[in-house]
């Protein structure tokens, strides 16, 4: 089956810094991309659609100067977390869709 | 745009005990549905999905959902359970087909069983 491989696996940053989390859809190619936050015992929150070649679609609520997403081709997105506070500490996933979703194993972002 | 609600947010069974977690979505147009499990410490794992055709579906592990247009339900089913089912149960609703349709998520089952 299709496989999406999201890396960093796991990161711990200092308050102020920015993180770069990749996608990747390693048998496929992908137009839109998807990425996903889940915070503990909870479940997934989409933060926003990333658009191969254009803007990225965000979701109600979510800033898009501090998740900057890029999707510069058609196999890789990235999503940039800005000037990382504490509150930012969550799980992010990406995921791809061929006709069903298929998503990386995620990123535990720690910040301290 | 779409929603969906999952009504049980924890459930305790003991081994071999049936299973039923309730799924309802919310949309007017076509819809693929699936059920995710996230056992613990590891990322999502599909069950199994609905696009079309037979609205009851098998999945792995022994599940099975059957999708009830009328009701906009999806409900999971296993008719004996065991310990290793203990994860969280997802369900999600995708609006049409396209790969460019983003898939909602239902806030979680957290499913325990006793040994």
């Amino acid at each position: 089956g299709a496989v999406v491989s999201q890396h960093p696996s796991r990161v711990i940053c200092k308050s102020g810094t920015s993180v770069k989390i990749e996608c990747r859809s390693l048998d496929f190619q992908a137009t839109t991309m998807f990425w996903y936050r889940q915070f503990p015992k909870k479940s997934l929150m989409l933060m926003a659609t990333s658009n191969e070649g254009s803007k990225a679609t965000y979701e109600q609520g979510v800033e898009k100067d501090k998740f900057l997403i890029n999707h510069a081709s058609l196999t890789l997105s990235t999503l940039t977390v800005t000037s990382a506070h504490p509150e930012d500490s969550s799980f992010y996933i990406c995921s791809a869709h061929t006709t069903e979703a298929f998503f990386g194993q995620g990123t535990r972002l720690t910040v301290v | 745009a779409q929603s969906v609600s999952q009504h049980n947010h924890h459930v305790i069974l003991s081994e071999a005990a049936s299973l039923e977690l309730g799924c309802n979505y919310s949309y007017g147009g076509t819809v693929n549905l699936f059920w995710y499990v996230q056992y613990p410490g590891q990322h999502l794992q599909l069950l199994l999905k609905y696009f079309s055709g037979d609205p009851l579906v098998k999945g792995i592990k022994g599940f099975e959902a059957e999708f009830i247009k009328s009701k906009f339900s999806f409900n999971l089913r296993k008719p004996s359970v065991q310990w290793s089912d203990t994860a969280e149960y997802f369900c999600a609703v995708k609006a049409g087909y396209s790969s460019a349709s983003k898939i909602i998520f239902g806030s979680g089952t957290r499913l325990s069983i006793r040994p």
